[in-house]
């Protein structure tokens, strides 16, 4: 099955500054790559996705790229702020089979002041 | 509020009983997922229904764990005699069908979650 790696597991960063985090997976015929946001005790939040189509999507401050050939992709946080200061989490799935996501481990990013 | 709803949100449970977790989907969304969070962990996936049928089951144990989606109602994920290590927060997630191509095909959206403690 598929597994996906998530690298690293935190991140401090200053504010302004920039945060990458980046993820590879096993399983080249996954074809969706969503990014979820997670605050302490609340849902995780779908904050930008990208499919195996495309190399780059932005929005915002917020910008994903996918490399198939190597099987990995990253999130891009330009100028952070505080209320960035969350868990990321990367996934990936096949939208033929179901769509079920697989997701890494999740990065721990703190932003300070 | 047309999101994704989950109660309870707090479930309390001794050892032996069963836990109930309810979802009831978006509005439009007919597809449901149940994923488990262990503490200061990742999502794990568990079940994958449409209405009235399980279409993937394989992230779930073989043993206590069920769920169904009927026709009218919410998702229910059922663990019968629980143990302190099923203790998690369980979130469902819907979609719309993951083969339309409306450009949003694939979207999960997260409800509250439901935190399991098992005493």
């Amino acid at each position: 099955g598929e597994n996906v790696e998530q690298h690293p597991s935190t991140l401090s960063v200053q504010e302004g500054d920039s945060a990458v985090i980046k993820c590879t997976y096993s399983d080249s015929a996954s074809n969706y790559f969503p990014w979820y946001k997670q605050e302490l005790g609340k849902r995780p939040q779908l904050i930008i996705d990208i499919r195996s189509n495309v190399g780059e999507k932005k929005d915002q401050r917020i910008a994903v790229t996918l490399n198939k050939t190597a099987k990995h992709f990253s999130l891009h946080i330009t100028e952070t702020q505080p209320e960035d200061s969350a868990v990321y989490f990367c996934a990936a799935s096949i939208q033929a089979a179901g769509n079920k996501l697989t997701f890494g481990g999740g990065t721990r990013v703190l932003v300070k002041p | 509020n047309a999101g994704v709803m989950q109660n309870p949100r707090h479930l309390v449970r001794r050892r032996g009983q069963e836990a109930r977790l309810r979802c009831s989907p978006m509005k439009g969304h007919s597809h449901v997922y149940w994923y488990r969070q262990l503490p200061e962990e990742g999502l794990k996936f568990m079940v994958y229904l449409q209405k009235e049928n399980i279409i993937d089951e394989s992230g779930m144990p073989k043993e206590r764990f069920s769920a169904e989606f009927p026709k009218e109602g919410p998702s229910i994920l059922r663990i019968q005699q629980v143990v302190r290590g099923d203790s998690a927060a369980y979130f469902c997630a819907s979609s719309l069908s993951p083969g339309l191509e409306t450009g949003r095909e694939g979207e999960q959206y997260f409800g509250p979650g439901t935190r399991l403690t098992v005493t």
